[in-house]
């Protein structure tokens, strides 16, 4: 597509339910990054894919969260039995190989009450 | 590990005011460094970048010069305009190959007509 894509652009979800954000990257682009923003925390890695396989988890907070990509494609990212804590925008990035410019989608806000 | 520090906002200027938002960071090795630009209800775009000390960055009027002696990448701009309204973020990755962006905290810049 022309840019990266993601969705839902807004998800309210009840404490403890699962939630999947999509992201559709740039056709062609080998590497896929999730990024997420919450207020005072900044913007913090989460994971990085290269095709399909994720060689750095290192900045998933916790168990809860899991993400996949398939086809070398679109990766889904989710997050088991929401809390509170995990209200942020969620961002997802991708370039044609690591180390090249990375584009972001316009992020998936994510708000659990 | 890796890490940016840039001030805190906001930071509300006058049109044709000068601007600088200050970065430092600490990295092992010789980073990239990045600015990237969040407009309201836009995705993270990236601004400029330098991939080795010395380098200068520049786009859309704004420069950054990456000072290895100072571990810094100041960004600058002569004369700002209400366009430029946004949330600044400093980042780097690890190398020219890396992969994972770490951010600053963003600083939001105003500018007032």
């Amino acid at each position: 597509g022309a840019g990266v894509s993601q969705s839902p652009s807004n998800k309210v979800t009840e404490k403890g339910k699962d939630v999947e954000l999509r992201c559709d990257p740039i056709s062609g682009h080998t590497a896929l990054y999730w990024y997420r923003q919450s207020l005072g925390q900044g913007l913090e890695f989460l994971i990085y894919f290269q095709g399909n396989s994720a060689p750095d988890k290192s900045g998933l907070p916790s168990d809860r969260f899991s993400a996949e990509r398939t086809g070398g494609s679109v990766s889904t990212l989710t997050i088991q039995r929401t809390q509170q804590e995990d209200s942020a925008v969620y961002l997802c990035a991708s370039s044609a190989n690591q180390g090249a410019r990375a584009f972001f989608g316009q992020g998936t806000r994510l708000t659990v009450v | 590990g890796d890490s940016v520090t840039q001030m805190e906002g906001p930071v509300t200027l006058s049109e044709e005011a000068f601007l600088t938002i200050n970065c430092t960071y600490t990295a092992t090795g010789y980073p990239s460094l990045f600015w990237y630009v969040q407009y309201p209800g836009e995705g993270l775009q990236l601004l400029l970048k330098a991939t080795k000390a010395d380098d200068k960055g520049s786009n859309k009027g704004f420069e950054a010069t990456y000072r290895k002696e100072t571990t810094s990448f100041h960004l600058e701009k002569g004369s700002v305009q209400v366009s430029d309204s946004a949330v600044y973020f400093c980042a780097l990755t690890p190398g020219a190959a890396g992969n994972k962006l770490t951010f600053g905290g963003g600083t939001r810049v105003l500018v007032k007509p």
